[in-house]
């Protein structure tokens, strides 16, 4: 199947400062990608849906100028993590599909990273 | 809407035995439904999916799943289980064509399966 690449797999930051996450389809032009995140023994959450070359779509209940997400290609997306506080502190994870309404109808999703603010 | 129901969130069952992880959907139009596995800090991993044709989907690891539309429900079975397989498991749907070139994945809350030795 098609690879996601999500990078880095796990940061330590300090209170106030900012992160960036990766996420990379590696063989396949990735229309849509997804954020997702992950608080411990429950479900994904959805923040935000980014279509390529347009802004985010968020979530209810996301804030937008805190997790700033730019889907500037077609295979890379980030997120950033903006004066980050330790309740950020989660394991944050992308998924991308491909283009077409009926071309494909899996998203792949990328490892993952575990954000820990001190 | 769709809305995914994972009735349990713990399974433990002991090593070599059979195990079912229940999933049921619901949803006002056509979906695709998936199984996925979580290892510890790491992303999900695609099971199986069922798109269309036979209700009885094989995928990794041993792992099938049978769609049952009259009852709505999509369960992964395993007929013996290992150590290893000791992960959490989402269900997954995703609307049929959905519009706008853009779907989004409702995902069940996830059921943590643990096998003992």
């Amino acid at each position: 199947g098609a690879v996601v690449s999500q990078h880095p797999s796990w940061v330590i930051c300090k209170s106030g400062t900012s992160v960036k996450i990766e996420c990379r389809s590696l063989d396949f032009q990735a229309t849509t990608m997804f954020w997702y995140r992950q608080f411990p023994k429950q479900s994904l959450m959805l923040m935000a849906t980014s279509n390529e070359g347009s802004k985010a779509t968020y979530e209810q209940g996301v804030e937008k100028d805190k997790f700033l997400i730019n889907h500037a290609s077609l295979t890379l997306s980030t997120l950033t993590v903006t004066s980050a506080h330790p309740e950020d502190s989660s394991f944050y994870i992308c998924s991308a599909r491909e283009g077409g309404v009926l071309m494909n109808t899996e998203a792949f999703f990328g490892q993952g990273t575990r954000l820990t603010v001190v | 809407a769709q809305s995914v129901t994972q009735l349990d969130s713990q399974v433990p069952v002991f090593e070599e035995a059979p195990v079912e992880l229940r999933c049921n959907y619901s949803s006002s139009v056509s979906v695709y439904l998936f199984w996925y596995v979580q290892y510890p800090n790491q992303g999900l991993q695609l099971l199986l999916k069922y798109l269309s044709g036979s209700t009885l989907v094989k995928g990794i690891n041993g792992f099938e799943a049978e769609f049952n539309k009259s009852q709505t429900s999509f369960h992964l079975r395993k007929p013996s289980v290992h150590i290893s397989d000791t992960a959490e498991y989402f269900c997954a749907v995703t609307p049929w064509g959905a519009s706008g070139g853009s779907y989004i994945p409702t995902f069940g809350r996830g059921t943590s399966l643990i096998v003992h030795p």
